[in-house]
């Protein structure tokens, strides 16, 4: 099983900061890494495929870079709207797997 | 694209619960769909994920040999069968598009949930 390590667990910024989250897989899972967007009582929202790929209707201020083993998740400029749960999650290999979130709270 | 899950319900270790999942706004049968659960406060899990024809299966091991995952493409179903609960599976069941036919790849659409627990 590829064991998805996020970090941190939780964050606080401040509107206009450049945030960005760590996800490192266990093993090299190419660009096969998604990320995804939770607000509370909502379900996830789609954000970044193929690692770096923003989702259609995704702002720009969201971005994706990393490959193998190591990926980071980038939100520049951030507002309030932004303060939810992110999640990365792997389809290298089964099971499919997520890291274990990053909250994010805007001061 | 709307999913949405029924079949929540508070149920006794070692008893049995079926969810489902109507699937509109998209060309079901062109797509695998997966069922990923959330305990409340907590991670994810993905649970078990089926190819749009059916054909292609995968579990997670914690609930291989108890849960069955099916789809009724005629009626724009996805359906999971759980049997021999445990208190550890109670968590929000999503129900989950993929983006392809095919299991192993990620998701884009979620349904909102539906919470099952289980307790004696």
């Amino acid at each position: 099983e590829t064991t998805l390590t996020q970090s941190p667990a939780f964050m606080s910024a401040t509107p206009g900061d450049t945030v960005t989250i760590s996800c490192k897989a266990s093993r090299d899972v190419d660009d096969d890494m998604n990320w995804y967007q939770q607000k509370p009582g909502e379900p996830p929202i789609f954000i970044i495929q193929e690692a770096t790929t923003l989702v259609p209707g995704i702002p720009p201020r969201f971005s994706g870079s990393g490959y193998g083993t190591d990926f980071t998740l980038t939100i520049n400029n951030i507002e309030s709207e932004d303060a939810a749960y992110y999640f990365c999650l792997q389809h290298d290999n089964f099971p499919l797997t997520f890291g274990g979130g990053t909250k994010v709270e805007i001061k | 694209v709307q999913l949405v899950e029924s079949g929540r319900g508070l149920v006794q270790p070692g008893r049995s619960l079926r969810l489902s999942c109507a699937a509109s706004g998209f060309t079901f049968d062109d797509y695998a769909m997966h069922w990923v659960r959330q305990v409340p406060g907590k991670g994810l899990e993905w649970v078990a994920g089926i190819s749009w024809d059916g054909d292609g299966i995968n579990y997670a091991d914690s609930v291989k040999g108890r849960f069955t995952v099916s789809r009724d493409n005629a009626k724009n179903f996805l359906y999971l069968q759980m049997n021999s609960l445990r208190t550890e599976d109670t968590a929000l069941y999503y129900c989950v598009k993929g983006r392809i036919a095919a299991v192993l790849d990620a998701f884009d659409m979620w349904g909102r949930g539906t919470m099952v627990t289980v307790s004696s």
